[in-house]
């Protein structure tokens, strides 16, 4: 059964680099998808991107300047890098599995079908 | 970006009712379309993708239909455990976007 693990600091500050880790266990990082997904308090979800099975990355548009998704096969590990925080980014950090179904004219249905334990992140001076 | 809207944003609701929750895109997205459920202090639960096909060990009480720009989720038969935060998301674009949410609650 695959499980996900989140690690990283829970307090970052103004213009540092907020890191986070997903450790992926039960299954390997070049067979899926994997991405991040944040929530601010008492808000609703916003994806941040994904890294693909290939590697190749995609990245919401209103955060591509400042993040990298990044994977490490040898540790089943995939990160999450977001630099010059603010205090709007501070919400609960989630990363996820991306399944992938059925594939049709350059499209395929998808889902987060596995996620990790919520990590918050408060960036604070 | 794809709009995702929910309505409604809350609704109360007692145990046993039937409840229907509908969320609409901003362009079609065909079918790709899925549901989560989501617990306070808890990530999300996959419920229904693909707009209607219900993700392996959920409850049958769990039914999704639409397609399009129009879709729904419904709880059969709601429980005390139904008591929950709903979110739609869509998979067609290549920025995945999630409703804003509606938030079941006891009557």
């Amino acid at each position: 059964q695959v499980q996900l693990q989140e690690s990283g600091p829970g307090l970052v500050k103004p213009s540092e680099t907020l890191s986070l880790t997903c450790s992926v266990s039960g299954g390997f990082i070049s067979s899926y998808y994997w991405s991040w997904i944040r929530q601010p308090p008492g808000k609703g979800l916003e994806c941040i991107g994904y890294i693909s099975n290939s590697g190749s990355t995609n990245y919401n548009p209103s955060l591509k300047s400042r993040v990298t998704i990044s994977r490490d096969t040898s540790k089943n590990q995939f990160s999450l890098k977001l630099n010059s925080v603010t205090a709007a980014d501070t919400a609960v950090y989630y990363c996820a599995r991306v399944g992938l179904g059925d594939c049709s004219g350059g499209r395929c249905y998808s889902a987060f079908d596995i996620w990790g334990q919520e990590t918050m992140v408060t960036v604070s001076s | 970006d794809i709009q995702m809207t929910q309505s409604p944003s809350s609704l109360s609701a007692s145990v046993g009712d039937r409840v229907t929750i509908t969320c609409r895109a901003s362009q079609s997205i065909s079918s790709y379309l899925n549901w989560y459920q989501q617990k306070p202090g808890k990530a999300p639960k996959l419920l229904i993708y693909a707009a209607s096909s219900l993700q392996s060990g959920v409850s049958s009480k769990f039914s999704g239909s639409g397609s399009g720009t129009d879709f729904t989720l419904t709880i059969s038969s709601l429980q005390p455990e139904d008591f929950a935060t709903y979110y739609c998301q869509q998979s067609y674009s290549t920025l995945w976007t999630f409703g804003q949410g509606t938030k079941v609650e006891i009557k």
